[in-house]
């Protein structure tokens, strides 16, 4: 039920854009985004819900594809601040009603000057 | 601040030992959650309580794992007998309702030797 996360780490350049990819085999009831520093907590991103549009905030969106189960998120005009490791959490139905928030592997992303 | 806050940051204890965590959310959200995360991987879910009743726990929780949430505020997390395998960082999370943000507290880093 883990959440496939893509590439599993991407190294860019200030100014690129990258595109991280999340799917899974359940049907979803919503897709959180998480960028989590070396040895921080996880920081919040974005949650996209079943029904809703694509959210994005900054240079930084996202988009859920419910037929697919698939989720993407998207940097654009990378900063060195965009470093650090990006999880998908996906929100499922575990049973009468029940959700739990199934998170992937990680993306490590590293920006470099 | 009013974030979620953990306590201790860090705790290093001998095999065997049992430790107590405790958790303090965001002071109007009654759903609370308790992740474990190793080093590489995303945070694994364990519980999660909404106020003061523990709706579900993860098949990853031994016997020797127990959380409450006395009055629907803050939270413990105990693991009696602790064993090597249980070093992790211990996150906490809270959210005001479901399919919302949940927010991750700064983790306790466990070292058991």
């Amino acid at each position: 039920q883990q959440p496939v996360q893509s590439p599993q780490a991407v190294i860019l350049r200030e100014g690129e854009d990258a595109v991280i990819n999340c799917s899974s085999s359940k049907a979803l009831y919503s897709v959180h985004w998480y960028r989590q520093k070396h040895g921080e907590a996880p920081v919040f991103l974005m949650i996209l819900l079943k029904g809703g549009e694509q959210k994005g905030h900054e240079k930084i969106s996202a988009s859920f594809n419910e037929k697919k189960q698939q989720s993407s998120l998207y940097l654009t005009a990378s900063q060195l601040s965009y470093s650090g490791t990006y999880f998908c959490g996906t929100e499922w139905d575990s049973g009468a009603g029940s959700y739990q928030l199934t998170f992937g592997k990680g993306t490590k992303l590293s920006v470099i000057p | 601040d009013t974030g979620v806050s953990q306590d201790p940051r860090h705790k290093i204890t001998k095999r065997g030992q049992n430790v107590t965590f405790r958790c303090d959310p965001i002071s109007e959200h009654n759903r609370l959650y308790w992740y474990r995360q190793t080093l590489g991987q995303g945070p694994e879910f364990l519980t999660y309580f909404q106020n003061e009743a523990q709706l579900e726990k993860s098949r990853l929780l031994s016997d020797r794992f127990s959380a409450e949430r006395p009055k629907g505020s803050f939270s413990t997390l105990e693991i009696q007998r602790t064993e090597q395998g249980d070093s992790a960082m211990y996150l906490c999370a809270s959210s005001a309702i479901l399919g919302e943000t949940q927010y991750f507290g700064p983790g306790t880093r466990l070292l058991v030797l």
